[in-house]
């Protein structure tokens, strides 16, 4: 298996811009997250779905981010508008729900908002 | 009072000592527990999990769990140069939600 699989892998943009954030999570797994790494903040969970429904969004951190999952192989996180405290990377995690739950993670999105 | 804490380091090791990596959380209804390793510019992977009381042991890891003062800890013996990453500790909440710590950074020094 390929494993996480996320497009693009660097995104350099402007603020105002918008900017959409691809994951394939693993073939079979139930559930994907969608994180955001930063220095100051870590690790932070945004969204996450099961079966391709939205279960917890609580993590969103306000309304220019959206994300969709629309089948079991495609997700997609959007920030629209853009803006420089967006920067971070943004990682893709799928597991499946009968392994102790174990999530294995994309390469990551390096975003940088200028 | 954060959910998760771990101290940020660095925590410092000469090689082939061991390494002891400690994590609190809050939530006394917690179910799972996992420990992920980071390099830097990498992704998170997951180097173990402990659902129960005690130990576990994996390899040069152990993992360490106790629920009545609500820490895990994850010892590596035999340190090596190579285990220099940051190690995250990642707890699933009573309310079915996965939540990591900041992460603790090591240092294996040759």
């Amino acid at each position: 298996d390929a494993g996480v699989i996320q497009s693009p892998r660097h995104e350099v943009t402007e603020m105002g811009q918008e900017v959409t954030l691809r994951c394939k999570p693993i073939s079979g797994h139930d559930y994907l997250f969608w994180y955001r790494q930063t220095m100051m903040r870590g690790l932070e969970l945004l969204i996450y779905f099961n079966n391709n429904v939205p279960i917890d969004d609580s993590g969103m951190p306000e309304d220019r981010f959206s994300a969709k999952m629309p089948n079991a192989s495609f997700s997609t996180l959007k920030i629209q508008p853009s803006e420089p405290r967006d920067s971070a990377v943004y990682f893709c995690a799928s597991s499946f729900s009968g392994y102790q739950e174990t999530q294995y993670f994309g390469p990551g999105t390096r975003l940088l908002v200028l | 009072q954060k959910e998760v804490e771990q101290n940020s380091g660095p925590l410092s090791v000469p090689e082939g000592a061991i390494a002891s990596l400690n994590c609190t959380y809050s939530d006394r209804g917690s179910q799972s527990f996992f420990w992920y390793r980071q390099y830097s510019g990498k992704s998170p992977e997951l180097i173990m999990f402990i659902y129960s009381n005690g130990d576990k042991e994996d390899g040069r890891f152990t993992a360490q769990l106790n629920k009545a003062s609500q820490y895990v800890s994850l010892l590596i013996r035999d340190s090596q140069p190579s285990d220099s990453a940051t190690y995250l500790c990642a707890v699933k909440t009573s309310y079915d939600k996965v939540i990591f710590g900041p992460g603790t950074s090591l240092s294996v020094i040759p």
